[in-house]
C-alpha cells in the first residue's frame, strides 16, 4: 500500500520546546516538501528537498529545521524560535517530470500542532 | 508568497448543479494543478494541466487554462454532497524545481 504517512496526527507542545514531526513515503519520490496551513488559508512552503542530503528554504523557513538523510524520510523540527507554531502541517512528495518540472504532489494526512 | 488567487472564496450549491471556480496567477508556469481538501485532511490531487494544454477532463471535472490571461477554471458537473470540500489551485512556476504556489482556496458546500 503505497503512500505518504505523517505522525503524530495531533501534537501538543509547551512554549520553549522543540518538537519533531515525522514524514515517510514509499513512493520512491525524489522530492519532498513541508507546508504550513493556517485556518482558512492556503499552503505556505516551509522547506523542500529535491534529493537526499540536500534541502532548501521555502517562503517561511524561520524557526524550522529539516533533514533528508534517507530518500523515504523528511522530518520537520519546529524549534522554540518559531513564534507562532500552532497550525496544520502537511508533508508532500513528488517525482520529476522533466527539467525543472515536477509531477503532481502526493500529500500526507497532516499533523495538527498546538502550543499550550 | 501566494501566486494563485481563487474566486469565489466560497460557493454554496445544491446537488446536481454545476460548480465553477477560477484561479488567476502572475508568472509563467510549467503547469497548473487543482487539489481538493476535505476538512482536517491532507490534499488530494485532482488534475494537472500543462502550459501547452488548453482544456482537460477527468470524470466530472473540466479544467481550462488561458496562459494569455494567466487564468484557469475548474468546473465540477452534476455536483454531489461528497464534493463538499475546499479546492485549491497551485502553480508550478518555470524554474521553480517543483515548488508549488497555492492560492487560498474556494470552499464549496453542496447541499442535498
Amino acid at each position: 500500500d503505497g503512500g505518504i504517512t505523517q505522525s503524530p496526527k495531533y501534537l501538543f507542545r509547551k512554549e520553549g520546546q522543540n518538537v519533531t514531526l515525522s514524514c515517510e513515503q514509499n513512493l520512491n519520490h525524489d522530492a519532498m516538501y513541508w507546508y504550513r496551513q493556517d485556518p482558512g488559508q492556503g499552503l505556505r512552503l516551509i522547506y523542500y528537498s529535491q534529493i537526499v542530503n540536500d534541502f532548501q528554504k521555502g517562503d517561511i523557513a524561520e524557526g524550522y529545521s529539516v533533514s533528508r538523510e534517507k530518500k523515504e524520510s523528511f522530518p520537520l523540527t519546529v524549534t522554540s524560535a518559531q513564534k507562532n507554531p500552532t497550525a496544520f502541517y502537511l508533508c508532500a512528495s513528488s517525482s520529476v517530470a522533466g527539467v525543472s518540472s515536477y509531477n503532481e504532489q502526493f500529500f500526507g494526512p497532516g499533523t495538527r500542532l498546538t502550543v499550550l | 508568497s501566494q501566486q494563485g488567487e481563487e474566486d469565489p472564496q466560497a460557493l454554496s450549491i445544491q446537488e446536481g448543479e454545476n460548480a465553477t471556480m477560477n484561479c488567476s496567477y502572475k508568472t509563467s508556469i510549467n503547469n497548473l494543478q487543482w487539489y481538493r481538501q476535505n476538512s482536517g485532511r491532507g490534499l488530494v490531487h485532482l488534475i494537472l494541466i500543462r502550459s501547452n494544454e488548453r482544456e482537460k477532463h477527468s470524470g466530472r471535472l473540466r479544467v481550462t487554462l488561458d496562459t494569455s490571461k494567466k487564468s484557469s477554471s475548474l468546473l465540477i458537473t452534476a455536483s454531489r454532497a461528497a464534493d463538499t470540500a475546499s479546492y485549491f489551485c497551485a502553480t508550478d512556476e518555470e524554474d521553480s524545481w517543483g515548488k508549488l504556489q497555492f492560492g487560498a482556496g474556494t470552499q464549496v458546500v453542496v447541499t442535498p
